[in-house]
């Protein structure tokens, strides 16, 4: 299976702080149809996961420009350009490129 | 727009099989491409994912449950399923069916105790 290494597990922000988190994955992400099926996703306290940037730096739809997702292959990052009070919670990221799927195992943002 | 919502026991007792159903709309799994996932989390921990189902009937299971797991689906009636063998304790958590990455279900909580 496919490992997906997050860093750091927790993060700890001021509001207008920016931060990036690190997802490094134990296998190429590259599909053989050329995309890169890297996904980050956030869940906030008592909420489901919300999809925020798809195939490594798309960003979502209704999904607030601050977020921005980069990289390739097998390291990946998501960064937030000035956090705000709501992004509180756990980023994951995730991958469907290799079965079975994965997901990272989360970096928590709090908010100081 | 798309929603999706999970219902199951909440609780049931080790060895019993559990039966999940995701109801959903805005989506039909008849249509080419669509596809409906299982995922769970124990509280405090990670997501798992657990299975997949095709427009086409092709499914997709976890290796580490595969035994243990069954997944189907009513197109008619919008709906998937999923059936978890021989439950234990480690079974505890709250299940999500989701149109992968993007819909996701509330989550139904489930609760494997004797």
């Amino acid at each position: 299976d496919v490992v997906l290494t997050q860093t750091p597990p927790t993060l700890s922000a001021t509001i207008g702080q920016s931060v990036s988190i690190s997802c490094r994955s134990s296998q190429s992400l590259l599909d053989s149809d050329g995309d890169t099926y890297l996904n980050w996703l956030l869940q906030r306290p008592g909420q489901s996961p919300q999809l925020l940037i798809y195939s490594v730096s798309n960003l979502e739809s209704g999904v607030p420009n601050r977020f921005s997702g980069s990289g390739s292959e097998t390291d990946f990052t998501l960064k937030i350009s000035g956090v705000e009070a709501e992004d509180l919670g756990v980023y994951y990221c995730m991958q469907a490129t290799h079965a079975p799927l994965t997901f990272g195992s989360g970096t928590k943002l709090e908010i100081k | 727009q798309v929603t999706l919502k999970e219902s199951g026991p909440g609780i049931l007792q080790p060895s019993q099989t559990l039966s999940l159903t995701c109801t959903f709309s805005g989506f039909s799994l008849s249509t080419y491409g669509m596809g409906v996932g299982w995922i769970r989390q124990p509280s405090g921990k990670g997501l798992e994912w657990l299975a997949n189902i095709w427009w086409d009937d092709d499914k997709y299971y976890n290796p580490s449950l595969k035994n243990r797991l069954t997944i189907s689906k009513d197109t008619s009636n919008n709906q998937a399923f999923l059936k978890i063998t021989n439950v234990d304790t480690a079974d505890t958590a709250t299940y999500y069916c989701a149109r992968i990455p993007r819909d996701w279900g509330q989550g139904v909580m489930v609760t494997v105790s004797s």
